[in-house]
């Protein structure tokens, strides 16, 4: 069975620090990769997906990145945050489909 | 742009009873409306409904898409406890599966005993 793994599970960073949140699938191959991020009193926002290794498709223009260097890995990175990049950070995967399975996220908070 | 409206924002009911969640939603190039429940943690999926009028149900769950006018619902009968979460509704557009969806805000759905 597939199994969506996300790491750090929580973090805590200064404003200026760098960003790296990693997101791995299991028992899967090729699988389309998503980073949500659900902010206080908003909603899931989409921030960036990809649908194979090295193609990422960016949803909202920010002061994020994300990299796919394996087929079932799935990075989220920051050069400098801000302390509007604090949220709950989901990493999704779907097969293909239109169903999305979502990890168990990454509560970061910007201080 | 996308927009997915979820209401209420916010429910307190007692358990036994039966809710309802609407989402209505407008989207360019619509494939799929999703449900998920959220209990602090990570959404975890409940429905996709792609065809209208066709009920899809799992237990004391059930939910029907209206394609004409644009929305959906979420139904809870017998509701216990263990439904306490934020009910999430999605949609997701065209293009092979591959977009990602787009996420109302959500109803906070409160079970009293």
């Amino acid at each position: 069975s597939q199994t969506i793994h996300q790491w750090p599970a929580t973090l805590v960073q200064p404003v200026g620090s760098p960003l790296s949140l990693e997101c791995t699938v299991e028992g899967t191959s090729n699988p389309n990769l998503y980073w949500y991020r659900q902010a206080a009193g908003r909603g899931l926002q989409l921030l960036f997906y990809s649908v194979g290794i090295g193609q990422i498709s960016s949803e909202v223009p920010q002061n994020l990145s994300a990299s796919r260097p394996q087929d079932r890995q799935f990075i989220l990175s920051s050069k400098k945050l801000l302390l509007s990049d604090s949220g709950f950070y989901l990493c999704a995967w779907n097969p293909g489909g239109y169903e999305q399975y979502f990890g168990p996220g990454t509560r970061l908070t910007v201080t | 742009e996308d927009k997915v409206v979820q209401s209420p924002l916010s429910l307190v009911v007692h358990e036994g009873d039966t809710v309802t969640l609407n989402c209505s939603y407008e989207v360019t190039n619509f494939r799929s409306l999703l449900w998920y429940k959220q209990e602090k943690k990570a959404p975890t999926f409940l429905f996709m409904l792609t065809s209208s009028g066709i009920e899809k149900k799992s237990g004391r769950l059930s939910s029907i898409l209206d394609k004409k006018e644009l929305f959906s619902i979420l139904n809870i009968t017998a509701t216990q406890t263990g439904d306490s979460a934020v009910y999430l509704c999605a949609v997701g557009r065209s293009g092979g599966g591959a977009d990602g969806l787009t996420f109302g805000k959500g109803t906070h759905l409160i079970i009293q005993p």
